[in-house]
């Protein structure tokens, strides 16, 4: 079975600062989806970046970048530029291959942007 | 982006009472969809995987004659939690998948049991 940990329950960052939160997991698959998740306050989840294990170039969505290192089966997020609007929970997720697959979430990590 | 509409984001009902909660997938076709229950400050906990036509597959520990998936089309699931009691209040989130392997998520629905 697959498992998600995030090391890190709670962090802070100053706002247009740059912060990484971590995620590590495990597993035998060799291919696989893996996710970061954030839930801000209202509750919604939102997909902020997506990266394919095949693929060696690391995933980037605008401030949101990500650090892939399959060996290691390290996943983090680094946030450029923080913002007081990405004050939120974040959740890695993994996800097998195939179609319709479930996720395996992460504990959390609790991100405050600090004004 | 796809969008999911989950209704209602909040309910209030008595001990005993039966509550639906409809997960709607509005610009896709969602084959798959998954139903969540998050506690307070923890992680979303899967309950049941529901593919359109056929039977949902539970989790571990997840009773389903308590909670009773229906998937009946390609844009529709509903979670009813049969005869709540107060154990049950929480938060339930469902998702749906589109054909990028991404879950979409509703908003959420806070179910209070007094």
């Amino acid at each position: 079975a697959q498992t998600v940990t995030q090391s890190q329950p709670e962090m802070s960052v100053q706002e247009a600062e740059t912060v990484t939160l971590s995620c590590t997991y495990d597993t035998s698959e060799n291919n696989y989806y893996l996710f970061w998740y954030k839930q801000p306050p209202s509750r919604q989840m939102i997909l902020v970046i997506r990266q394919e294990a095949y693929k060696q170039q690391n995933a980037t969505e605008n401030r949101f970048s990500v650090n892939f290192q399959k060996a290691a089966k390290s996943f983090s997020l680094k946030i450029s530029d923080s913002q007081l609007g990405d004050t939120a929970m974040y959740f890695c997720a993994f996800m097998k291959f195939n179609y319709g697959q479930n996720f395996v979430f992460g504990p959390g990590t609790r991100l405050s942007v600090l004004p | 982006g796809a969008v999911v509409s989950q209704h209602p984001s909040w309910v209030i009902c008595k001990s005993g009472t039966s509550v639906k909660i409809e997960c709607r997938s509005l610009d896709f076709q969602a084959t798959t969809m998954f139903w969540y229950r998050q506690f307070p400050k923890q992680s979303l906990m899967l309950m049941a995987t529901s593919n359109e036509g056929s039977k949902a597959t539970y989790e571990q520990g997840v009773e389903k004659d308590k909670f009773l998936i229906n998937h009946a089309s390609l844009t529709l699931s509903t979670l009813t939690v049969t005869s709540a009691h107060p154990e049950d209040s929480s938060f339930y989130i469902c998702s749906a998948t589109g054909g990028k392997n991404i879950q979409y998520f509703g908003a959420g629905t806070r179910l209070s049991v007094l």
